[in-house]
């Protein structure tokens, strides 16, 4: 597609329960981010993937947090038992390329996660 | 580490000219960029700067200076839509080229 598309737009989950956010990235692109949106505007990068590779995945609490970009199939990035901490805004965007050529990324809507 | 520092508030009048600061501090400098963010809304793409200089776009403009870690976002004639956030966004080719995001600037834009 021409835009970044994130599914569900909201969500809500008790805690302890598990979430399951999905993206699909702007045809064409090889490189998908994973930003996690907390209070104050401020962005915590967690994983990028070159295709279906991680990239980069040093922002990732491992414990709980995993994600995957599969061939032919939407990106997802999935929280095990989640915690009140995880609510957020969670932003994918995509890129054409994820090194020195790399001048814009193109984000999402997002997916608003709330747990209660 | 990386730190990106930049004011959380600041307020303007409609027409005047505003000038939003970040600075920053990085292992492997790979780019700098703006990005602008309404409430509830992903954030669009204003800017990017891998080069010292002033790059210019319409009512925006955006300096950078390497050798001080520092950059600024200029807005002109300033609109009420302009009322938004403004995050600087720094990538880091020591780190896999990842770009890291400031906690952005709250712009009020008032009649």
């Amino acid at each position: 597609g021409e835009e970044v598309a994130q599914t569900p737009k909201h969500l809500v989950r008790g805690e302890g329960q598990k979430a399951k956010l999905y993206c699909a990235p702007i045809k064409g692109h090889s490189y998908v981010f994973w930003y996690q949106q907390v209070l104050k505007n401020e962005f915590k990068f967690l994983i990028s993937f070159q295709n279906e590779n991680v990239f980069d995945e040093t922002g990732m609490p491992k414990e709980r947090f995993s994600a995957k970009c599969l061939p032919n199939s939407p990106c997802s990035l999935e929280i095990q038992a989640t915690k009140l901490e995880d609510s957020a805004v969670y932003f994918c965007a995509s890129s054409d390329t994820g090194g020195p050529l790399n001048t814009e990324a193109f984000f999402g809507q997002g997916t608003r996660l709330t747990v209660v | 580490g990386q730190n990106i520092d930049q004011p959380t508030e600041m307020t303007a009048t409609e027409g005047a000219i505003v000038q939003i600061n970040c600075t920053y501090q990085t292992s492997g400098f790979n780019g700098l960029f703006w990005y602008q963010q309404h409430a509830g809304e992903a954030p669009t793409f204003l800017s990017y700067n891998v080069l010292d200089g002033l790059e210019e776009k319409g009512r925006f403009s955006s300096f950078l200076s390497r050798s001080k870690g520092y950059s600024y976002l200029l807005l002109k004639e300033l609109q009420m839509k302009d009322s938004a956030s403004y995050l600087c966004a720094v990538r880091d080719r020591a780190r896999g080229f990842k770009t890291i995001f400031g906690a952005g600037t709250r712009l009020f834009v008032k009649a």
